[in-house]
């Protein structure tokens, strides 16, 4: 699976968008950019996945570049309650569940008051 | 939906015990499970891939007969630390894949374990 980096924390507002960036320049074609996040001593929480189209759910929204070498996390509304360690993951997706999944060291992101 | 539960939420045990960790999904099928570790301060790190019916894959570095693994049914995965030593104190999360689903992982609430 292609490695990932990404900036080791990051402030927001609160009320104001997060913008979390990824770089992930060896991805291969058919491997897709899963975010997830994890909220002090919790599991993971999955965000958005994508392959090269922007996605958006009630969480987020995520932005892949056309190169699809680097992808940005968007959250619109930053809450107090999304500060949390971001992980951005490459791996191989369509439909195969049994994937595993290789976090790096993700941007510990702070939403202040 | 996609509820991954673990029991116990934390142990504390002596040296040289073992303690067996549950990893539960509980409104879906899960045909393979994953374990990770995660110390202080530090990522999670992928111990090994469970699959149903079958002898799980460790990792590169973990040892498999330390980290005994177990998936008998397709909603329940243990895993069995044996003879602990406080070097394995650490906070141990399982996944679980949805069978059929989209592609996205489901994380238990992790296990807090302590050794004395």
């Amino acid at each position: 699976d292609a490695k990932t980096t990404q900036p080791t924390s990051m402030d927001c507002a609160e009320g104001r968008a997060a913008n979390l960036p990824c770089n992930h320049s060896t991805i291969s074609g058919n491997e897709y950019v899963y975010w997830y996040r994890q909220i002090h001593s919790q599991g993971p929480q999955y965000i958005i996945h994508g392959l090269k189209n922007n996605e958006t759910n009630e969480m987020a929204s995520l932005i892949i570049t056309e190169d699809r070498k680097s992808s940005t996390l968007i959250l619109p509304h930053a809450t107090l309650r999304d500060t949390a360690v971001y992980y951005c993951i490459v791996r191989v997706g369509g439909g195969n569940q049994g994937g595993k999944l290789i976090f790096g060291q993700g941007t510990e992101l702070s939403v202040k008051p | 939906g996609a509820v991954v539960s673990q029991h116990p939420s934390w142990v504390i045990c002596k040296s040289g015990t073992s303690v067996k960790i549950e990893c539960r999904s509980l409104d879906f099928q899960a045909t393979t499970m994953f374990w990770y570790r995660q110390f202080p301060k530090q990522s999670l790190m992928l111990m090994a891939t469970s699959n149903e019916g079958s002898k799980a894959t460790y990792e590169q570095g973990v040892e498999k007969d330390k980290f005994l693994i177990n998936h008998a049914s397709l909603t329940l995965s243990t895993l069995t630390v044996t003879s602990a030593h406080p070097e394995d104190s650490s906070f141990y999360i399982c996944s679980a894949g949805l069978a059929g689903g989209p592609n996205e992982q489901f994380f238990g609430p992790g296990t807090r374990l302590t050794v004395l």
